[in-house]
């Protein structure tokens, strides 16, 4: 099925540092989310936005919707070793017909070191 | 509040044998999903449900079966389990298909 192109990977950084992440796609989405999943649990919503260009902000983190309705992006500023885990994009057309489900990028593994 | 309750947390069948993965959720919400999830794979849809009295397949639903039960109730049967079935399945709701989904903590299943 159609995913989501995330990058990086996986990122390894220090603690207090920034860290920026995207998703791309070939397709424009009505709706971009980005979740958090901790080790051993199920990923939990982060921030959702569904304005092209909105940029929206949750404590440290901050999310952009592009312009294009392409792609997206996370930030986290002053990392702390807590941001450890994995960071999912998903993307969401509503003018799909019943194809209204979430395309889901494939992940940032964000390791931090203390 | 509970959110999504997924159970069991851990199992290990062997190949041929059946189980079903029971999920509720207390928030009223009306779609509910099976996901699940492998190295490298991301989340991949099994099946879902936009509403009670609905189920719809997803990407990956060969081997499996679903039930919704009632609003908050959606269970995933394996009837015959095989190896590549072992992986971390996770159960979500969102209050319609458009909505954000909320995920269960979800069910390590190993098929031996």
């Amino acid at each position: 099925g159609q995913q989501l192109n995330q990058s990086p990977q996986s990122m390894f950084i220090q603690e207090g540092e920034d860290v920026s992440m995207n998703c791309t796609s070939s397709s424009i989405f009505n709706t971009w989310l980005w979740y958090k999943q901790d080790p051993g649990e199920g990923p939990v919503l982060l921030i959702a936005l569904y304005k092209a260009g909105e940029l929206t902000s949750n404590g440290r983190l901050t999310a952009q919707f592009g312009i294009t309705r392409k792609d997206s992006f996370l930030n986290i500023s002053a990392s702390i070793p807590s941001d450890v885990g994995i960071y999912f994009c998903a993307g969401q057309r509503f003018n799909a017909g019943n194809n209204r489900k979430l395309i889901w990028g494939l992940g940032t593994s964000l390791a931090v070191n203390p | 509040n509970a959110g999504v309750t997924q159970t069991p947390k851990f199992q290990v069948l062997k190949t041929g044998q059946s189980m079903t993965l029971q999920c509720a959720q207390d928030m009223n919400h009306n779609s509910m999903y099976w996901y699940r999830q492998d190295p490298g794979m991301g989340l991949r849809l099994i099946y879902y449900s936009a509403s009670e009295g609905t189920t719809d397949k997803g990407e990956v639903p060969n081997g499996y079966n679903v039930s919704r039960l009632n609003k908050r109730e959606f269970s995933l049967r394996l009837e015959s389990a095989a190896p590549s079935q072992t992986s971390v399945y996770f159960c979500a709701s969102g209050r319609s298909l458009m909505s954000e989904l909320f995920f269960g903590s979800g069910t390590q299943l190993s098929v031996l």
